[in-house]
């Protein structure tokens, strides 16, 4: 079964950092590229930042750009995003998010349940 | 970035309904839309891709269309576990971006 799960979120303070991992499974993590997209309370989804198969293409929302950091061990099966310089609007839930290709480019086929972040003092 | 907008934003329909949402780009995308459901506390469902080609396993009675900016998401017959929120997303361009979502209720 194709699984996404991540882990890593709870409660930061402001400024504060933390690192979110999604473990894969049922499939081989390093012929796809993945994503991070969050959903704040009650609102609707942000794509966060992409990550190609090797590693040599990434791509951040302009929200995260220099705070966030997204990298990915394919010996492990995993994909991180490590998060720096929290803000309060960062709470959110995070997915990771797995990326297909079809004639028309990259689309976002299985996503993980997500793990959620608050940022608060 | 390219601006998606959905509309309408919610939406009251009866389970039998036939429902159309639809989604604008700010600029051509091509058909590089995606369509997805999300349920409360639950993560979202990629339903269509390509703007009009139906996932594995997704029900036929939902149906994509549209090229260029103006794209709709049919559901042809509402069943009750349709009730949902629902997104558009293009993945034309880098920042990838999402519609605000349209919210399905049960009349």
């Amino acid at each position: 079964e194709v699984q996404l799960v991540e882990s890593g979120g709870g409660l930061v303070q402001p400024g504060g950092s933390l690192r979110l991992s999604c473990a894969a499974s049922g499939f081989t993590f390093s012929s796809y590229s993945m994503n991070w997209v969050r959903q704040a309370p009650g609102k609707g989804l942000e794509w966060v930042s992409y990550i190609s198969s090797s590693s040599s293409t990434i791509y951040y929302a302009d929200s995260v750009k220099g705070r966030f950091t997204i990298s990915r061990d394919n010996a492990k099966n995993s994909l991180y995003l490590q998060m720096n310089s929290l803000r309060a609007e960062d709470t959110a839930v995070y997915y990771c998010a797995r990326d297909s290709v079809s004639y028309y480019g990259y689309y976002m086929d299985v996503w993980g349940k997500g793990t959620t972040v608050t940022v608060s003092s | 970035a390219i601006r998606m907008t959905q509309s309408p934003s919610s939406f009251s329909a009866s389970t039998g309904d036939r429902v159309t949402i639809t989604c604008r780009a700010s600029q051509g995308i091509s058909s590089y839309l995606a369509w997805y459901q999300q349920k409360p506390g639950k993560a979202p469902k990629l339903l269509i891709y390509a703007a009009s080609t139906l996932q594995s396993g997704v029900p036929s009675r939902f149906s994509g269309s549209g090229s260029g900016t103006d794209f709709t998401l049919t559901i042809s017959c509402l069943q009750s576990e349709d009730f949902a929120t629902y997104y558009c997303q293009q993945y034309y361009s880098y920042p990838r971006t999402f519609g605000q979502g349209t919210k399905l209720e049960i009349k």
